[in-house]
């Protein structure tokens, strides 16, 4: 079974500086997909990034960027120029490739942006 | 084009009850997840419909039942209600299985 591991419950940054997301993850696949997830007070989930396990290129959305070292099964989310809309918790997701493939989640971080 | 929908959004159940959910896909979307969020155990996975077939399940007791519907619309029923079911229950579509999800804003159930 896949497992999906953030450690780090909270984490608080000053505005416009730049924060890293931790996540590790367990599997015994070789092909699958790494995501991460926004999840704001509001409650909607939004995608904010995925990474194909195939590929070495590390995933960018703009000021999003993943660190995806995947010998070290570690998947980090890097929020440059932090702004007061990135508060919210953040999850990271786990899914192999394959039809009847879940997404398995970790336990969250919730992130504050300080003004 | 308008996204997942969730009905109703909030609900207040007492222990025993039964409970349906009712979860609309992006249109043209065949696939349907739910998933239980609560504080403790964070996201979990109950089950996923494609074409009006189960697919996939996750580990939850048999009182946790879906289903969907020839336009891709799923219910989640859960019966007998236990106040452990308190959660916000999140479901997804993607146009196929194991596609990209996209979530609704959720249904918050309270059972008293």
């Amino acid at each position: 079974a896949q497992t999906v591991t953030q450690s780090q419950p909270e984490m608080s940054v000053q505005e416009a500086e730049t924060v890293t997301l931790s996540c590790t993850y367990d599997t015994s696949e070789s092909n699958y997909y790494l995501f991460w997830y926004k999840q704001p007070p509001s409650r909607q989930m939004i995608l904010v990034i995925r990474q194909e396990a195939y590929k070495q290129q590390n995933a960018t959305e703009n000021r999003f960027s993943v660190n995806f070292q995947k010998a070290a099964k570690s998947f980090s989310l890097k929020i440059s120029d932090s702004q007061l809309g990135d508060t919210a918790m953040y999850f990271c997701a786990f899914r192999h490739t394959g039809a009847n493939s879940k997404l398995t989640f970790g336990k969250g971080i919730t992130l504050s942006v300080r003004p | 084009k308008a996204g997942v929908t969730q009905t109703p959004r909030y609900l207040i159940k007492t222990r025993g009850q039964q409970v349906t959910l009712s979860c609309s896909p992006i249109s043209g979307h065949r696939s349907v997840s739910w998933y239980q969020q609560t504080p403790g155990q964070g996201l979990q996975f109950l089950f996923e419909y494609f074409s009006e077939t189960q697919r996939n399940k996750g580990n939850f007791p048999g009182r946790f039942s879906g289903r969907q519907f020839s336009n891709s619309r799923s219910e989640m029923n859960v019966s007998t209600l236990e106040l452990g079911d308190s959660a916000l229950y999140l479901c997804a579509s993607s146009l196929v299985s194991g596609d990209e999800q996209y979530f609704g804003p959720g249904t918050r159930l309270t059972v008293t």
